[in-house]
């Protein structure tokens, strides 16, 4: 059964530094692992998607990074703002998933508390 | 905004009770999701509906029933309320491996 775990569970930042989440997950046989935020009382917006065959992902000041062979992916908020401030979880999708879905297993996150 | 909606956003429930949350996609994506999002527990898949007319069961089943209405609208139905059901109620659906997840239901059941 894949597990997907996330240290640390929470993290504070002073603003403008830059910082790395980590996921790690238990069956390297992913075909791609995804980033989300999720800001408090909200829903889950996709940040980044990377495939099993890339090394790394970039949008703005994000950079998402994967290690299939060691089962740890990156996630590295360059210049973080208080903006950022969010829970962020990385999610995996399910083995043996049924026809046609695609069901994801997701981390417990890691808070992140960027302060001004 | 083209995305997922969610009705109610809050509701509070008495043991026994039962209700219907709903889900709308204006997205023309094929597969819906139900998750709950417990504090310790993550996100863990309740059903889901990998097409219209279709529905299987996740993770954590017990407890609740789903209706796929069409493509656009998938219901999860909660027969009996129970204070375990406690949580926050997301609904997603997903295009080419691209998840869009609804802004939640939070749910009490006293």
């Amino acid at each position: 059964k894949q597990e997907v775990t996330q240290i640390p569970a929470a993290l504070s930042v002073p603003e403008g530094e830059n910082l790395v989440l980590n996921c790690s997950f238990t069956d390297s046989a992913i075909y791609n692992l995804q980033w989300f935020r999720q800001d408090p009382g909200k829903g889950l917006t996709s940040l980044l998607l990377i495939q099993s065959s890339q090394r790394e992902q970039t949008s703005g000041r994000l950079n998402a990074s994967l290690d299939k062979s060691s089962g740890r992916s990156t996630l590295y908020i360059a210049a973080s703002q208080p903006g950022d401030s969010a829970t962020y979880l990385c999610a995996v999708p399910r083995r043996n998933s049924g026809a046609g879905s695609y069901q994801l297993t997701f981390g417990k996150g890691t808070k992140l508390s960027v302060i001004p | 905004n083209a995305g997922v909606t969610q009705t109610p956003k809050f509701q509070v429930l008495k043991t026994g009770q039962s209700m219907t949350l709903q889900c709308a996609q204006d997205m023309n994506h094929n597969s819906m999701y139900w998750y709950r999002q417990d504090p310790g527990m993550g996100l863990r898949l309740i059903y889901y509906s990998a097409s219209e007319g279709t529905t299987d069961k996740g993770e954590v089943p017990n407890g609740y029933n789903v209706s796929r209405l069409n493509k656009r609208e998938f219901s999860l139905r909660l027969e009996s309320a129970a204070p375990s059901q406690t949580s926050v109620y997301f609904c997603a659906s997903i295009r080419q491996r691209g998840y869009t997840f609804g802004s939640g239901t939070r749910l009490t059941v006293v």
